[in-house]
């Protein structure tokens, strides 16, 4: 398909395990993002990647988050020794925009509904 | 500290009215501006958007204004569908940096009567 595909769609844990989350961005979208939802809530940044650079990783809550995305297309989040707080939908989304100015819309995976018991 | 804010949880219109739909910031950098349509189990999907260089923009149904002096925007669908039923996301970000990181707003439920 031609838009941001994510898997698993759903993802049941138990605390303390360890979970990957896997994002295929758009074909040839330079810039590839990481967001949490939680329930009611709107997306919250997590980690940025300019090709296999991750260039921002702010928002990641914990040494518990990493992500990497080596040869610059697949990304991988990984969370380790999961607790009941890192229950979400985890979002995938791709740009064309390098960074800078030249604004381009982020596009959207459907995200993994996360679920740690 | 929330600055992207949607203050209407959610908004009940008929169809063939106008929604009007809107969002408030608080970071003067903020210099482009996206709205997104979320439907339930999918992800946001791109609706429209606005550079701050402008006041408005239009496709087709949907028209976004932007009032910097105020800090807020709005989105306006006319005239209504019930296959525009869904929650809105504002978002905003600031260009120009490493990271066009997007700010997220907690998004309304836009329910279209038919």
């Amino acid at each position: 398909g031609a838009g941001v595909s994510q898997s698993p769609r759903y993802k049941v844990a138990k605390r303390g395990q360890d979970v990957a989350l896997r994002c295929d961005p758009i074909s040839g979208h330079v810039s590839l993002f990481w967001y949490q939802q939680a329930l009611g809530q709107g997306p919250e940044f997590l980690t940025y990647f300019q090709n296999e650079a991750q260039l921002d990783k702010s928002g990641l809550p914990s040494d518990r988050f990493f992500a990497e995305r080596p040869e610059g297309s697949v990304s991988t989040l990984k969370i380790q020794r999961t607790q009941q707080e890192d229950s979400a939908v985890y979002l995938c989304a791709s740009s064309l925009d390098p960074g800078g100015t030249n604004n381009q819309p982020q596009h959207f995976g459907d995200g993994t509904r996360l679920s740690i018991l | 500290d929330q600055q992207v804010k949607q203050n209407s949880p959610s908004l009940s219109v008929q169809e063939g009215r106008i929604s009007i739909l809107n969002c408030d910031y608080t970071n003067s950098m903020f210099d482009y501006f996206l709205w997104y349509k979320k439907y339930p189990a999918e992800g946001p999907t791109f609706l429209i958007s606005i550079s701050s260089i402008k006041d408005k923009n239009e496709d087709g149904r949907f028209t976004v204004f932007l009032n910097k002096s105020a800090k807020h925007l709005s989105l306006h669908i006319v005239p209504s569908q019930p296959g525009d039923s869904a929650v809105y996301f504002c978002a905003a970000n600031s260009g120009g940096g490493a990271t066009n990181k997007l700010i997220f707003g907690t998004g309304t439920l836009l329910a279209v009567q038919p």
